[in-house]
């Protein structure tokens, strides 16, 4: 089976614009979660969709926003962009969010 | 709320030497609790989990729920063990994992 991947692998934006990031989970997985990494804070939970609805959503304000797909691709949007959200973005697939997380490359996003 | 509490961000040992990770939790019920491995230039990979006891590239760990540890251990390090480990807990159903922020380490030659 192909493996979760992510697209674009890197991305450069300046403060105020918007991106969107892609993810398209292992074959037969309906659950995606996303997460943010950076150095000091590990990875944080963003939100996880299954079957097309947003079922947990973590700590992050508004400006984070996501959706899934009915072939359970889906993307994350950032809106007004800040130099603090420059991070790694990870995606991770399972079949229903009760097992083991595959988690995709990464997305590096940087914010100048 | 869960948390997941990683204390070293950094654990140097030698090669040969017992090797132990903490991980301390705080739920009031029955986690699901996870260890991921992120090797140098790799994705983030599932090491092992509590409920299959399973000892995986010579690690195990044991969920001990008075103490809300799950500290993973090695009886000796190798060279390729370098790595950041992330513990991560799951509440019951379908709730969100929750991640450590990850210990690295560091096997000396």
């Amino acid at each position: 089976k192909a493996g979760v991947t992510q697209t674009p692998r890197y991305l450069i934006k300046t403060r105020g614009q918007q991106v969107t990031l892609s993810c398209s989970p292992i074959s037969g997985h309906r659950s995606v979660s996303w997460y943010q990494q950076t150095p000091g804070q590990g990875l944080q939970f963003l939100f996880e969709y299954f079957s097309e609805t947003q079922r947990n959503k973590g700590n992050f304000p508004g400006r984070f926003s996501g959706r899934q797909f009915s072939n359970s691709r889906s993307e994350m949007n950032v809106s007004t962009l800040e130099l603090g959200d420059s991070a790694l973005y990870l995606c991770a697939s399972s079949t229903s969010g009760r097992e083991t997380q595959y988690f995709g490359p990464g997305t590096r996003l940087t914010v100048l | 709320a869960q948390r997941v509490t990683q204390p070293e961000k950094l654990l140097s040992v030698f090669k040969g030497a017992p090797v132990e990770l903490k991980c301390n939790y705080s739920y009031s019920g029955s986690p699901e609790l996870f260890w991921y491995v992120q090797y140098s230039r790799q994705r983030l990979q599932l090491l092992l989990r509590h409920i299959s006891r399973e000892s995986i590239k010579g690690f195990t760990a044991d969920l001990n729920k008075g103490e809300t540890s799950f500290h993973l251990k090695k009886p000796f390090a190798q060279e390729e063990d370098s790595a950041m480990y992330y513990c991560a807990l799951q509440a019951g159903g379908y709730q969100k994992v929750t991640f450590g922020t990850g210990t690295k380490l560091q096997v000396i030659p």
